[in-house]
């Protein structure tokens, strides 16, 4: 079955600490990306997003991701975390073949001033 | 600005009575989404919209209909809702055309409801 993993399910960082929440999925074929950030009371809005090309996509407020085919992984970064963002993060992967967005099941980030 | 705007933001229902989500739109996008997220999980596709065309997933249960009287506007009632479907309903939203690759997901601030 088609899957979508998030291995941290709960990371707590101080400020200015670096960031790399993982992702992976079970694809085969095209396959668009996405990183999702729910903050708290918030709706799901869109980080950043890969379709295609360069592999490392930069999105709003400072974040990052990778895509690396071979690993089936898409990560997420960021140098140095604010307290701003705290908030459940969800990596979500659109399969060609099916057409769906399927999501995985979140990570929270709570960052300590 | 255009967005997805979801109402009620909170739906309180008693066991067995029937209750309708309600979702619009002001970007025009031609496909419209239901996912419900229960806590701690996932977002979890119920159904959507193509246009017109109603794309039921195979697990989403009889329970759970949805109606799109045009482009703008997207229901989601629940004939019956029991203690289970207490959870957080997202409506989403993207503009899916023929030869275009555009398949971000815009998504409304969801309902959460629960079932008394």
């Amino acid at each position: 079955a088609q899957s979508v993993s998030q291995h941290n399910h709960h990371v707590i960082l101080s400020e200015a600490a670096s960031l790399e929440l993982g992702c992976n999925y079970s694809y085969g074929g095209t396959v668009n990306l996405f990183w999702y950030v729910q903050y708290p009371g918030q709706h799901l809005q869109l980080l950043l997003k890969y379709f295609s090309g360069d592999p490392l996509v930069k999105g709003i407020k400072g974040f990052e991701a990778e895509f690396i085919k071979s690993k089936f992984s898409f990560n997420l970064r960021k140098p140095s975390v604010q307290w701003s963002d705290t908030a459940e993060y969800f990596c979500a992967v659109l399969s060609y073949n099916t057409d769906k967005l399927i999501f995985g099941t979140g990570t929270r980030l709570q960052v300590f001033p | 600005d255009a967005m997805v705007i979801q109402n009620p933001r909170y739906q309180v229902t008693q066991f067995g009575k029937p209750v309708t989500l309600s979702c619009s739109q002001t970007l025009n996008h031609n496909v419209m989404y239901w996912y419900q997220q229960k806590s701690s999980q996932a977002p979890k596709l119920l159904f959507h919209y193509y246009d017109k065309d109603f794309n039921n997933e195979a697990d989403t249960p009889d329970n759970f209909q949805s109606r799109r009287p045009n482009t703008s506007f997207c229901f989601l009632d629940i004939r019956s809702p029991g203690l289970g479907d207490a959870a957080m309903y997202l409506c989403a939203t993207s503009r899916d055309l023929e030869g275009e690759n555009l398949n971000e997901q815009f998504f409304g601030p969801g309902t959460r409801l629960t079932v008394l």
